[in-house]
């Protein structure tokens, strides 16, 4: 069964421009988490999908959005990018809740220069 | 590979010996935990999880202690390797709600 897969993998953006990345599931996974991770915050959570619904979201400003499509795949975006929003994203697949198990994708790491 | 933390707590250990990594959480009601490793370059790997009504649970080569009374969590790997070397994230959760992660240990196993 193939793993959680993330595109891009590596992302340059200028500041003030606008993000979309993209997470496929697990296949029989209904629920879609992404974080943020950095050296100096670690691994923070952004938001979590179920059912193309979303069920969970942290403490990020609305420029951070995502989505869920009937097919479980996810994308997030980050509009009006800050220098400070480069990271590696995280996109993780659980069955059922996302407080069952998460498969984590690879990340995309995103530099916003 | 991509640095995962710049300034995380560093556990060294010589290829053979045993490894525990502590993590200590913050919630009283959370009621499930897992343990992530993840090496450079790389998402997060699921290693073991425990619910709250287990103190301790084995998998190949890995043991996870809870005690709840103190708020612990433990890790241990047995005959340390070298591929064993990575940083080790403890995450919380209570009921339904999202999983909380800690900030990491790096592992290190010198030959």
């Amino acid at each position: 069964k193939a793993g959680v897969t993330q595109t891009p993998r590596y992302l340059i953006k200028t500041r003030g421009q606008q993000v979309t990345l993209s997470c496929s599931p697990i296949s029989g996974h209904r629920s879609v988490s992404w974080y943020q991770q950095t050296p100096g915050q670690g691994l923070q959570f952004l938001f979590e999908y179920f059912s193309e619904t979303q069920r969970n979201k942290g403490n990020f400003p609305g420029r951070f959005s995502g989505r869920q499509f009937s097919n479980s795949r996810s994308e997030m975006n980050v509009s009006t990018l800050e220098l400070g929003d480069s990271a590696l994203y995280l996109c993780a697949s659980s069955p059922g809740l996302a407080a069952d198990e998460q498969y984590f994708g690879p990340g995309t790491r995103l530099t916003v220069t | 590979g991509e640095s995962v933390g710049l300034h995380l707590p560093t556990l060294s250990v010589q290829e053979g010996d045993n490894s525990i990594i502590n993590c200590a959480y913050s919630n009283s009601a959370s009621d499930y935990f897992i343990w992530y490793k993840q090496e450079s370059g790389k998402g997060p790997q699921f290693i073991i999880d425990i619910r709250s009504n287990m103190d301790k649970r084995q998998g190949q080569r890995v043991t996870v202690l809870l005690n709840k009374t103190v708020k612990h969590l433990s890790l241990q790997i047995a005959a340390t390797q070298p591929g064993d070397s990575a940083v080790y994230f403890c995450a919380e959760s209570s009921g339904t709600d999202k999983l909380i992660f800690g900030t990491g240990t790096r592992l290190q196993v010198f030959p």
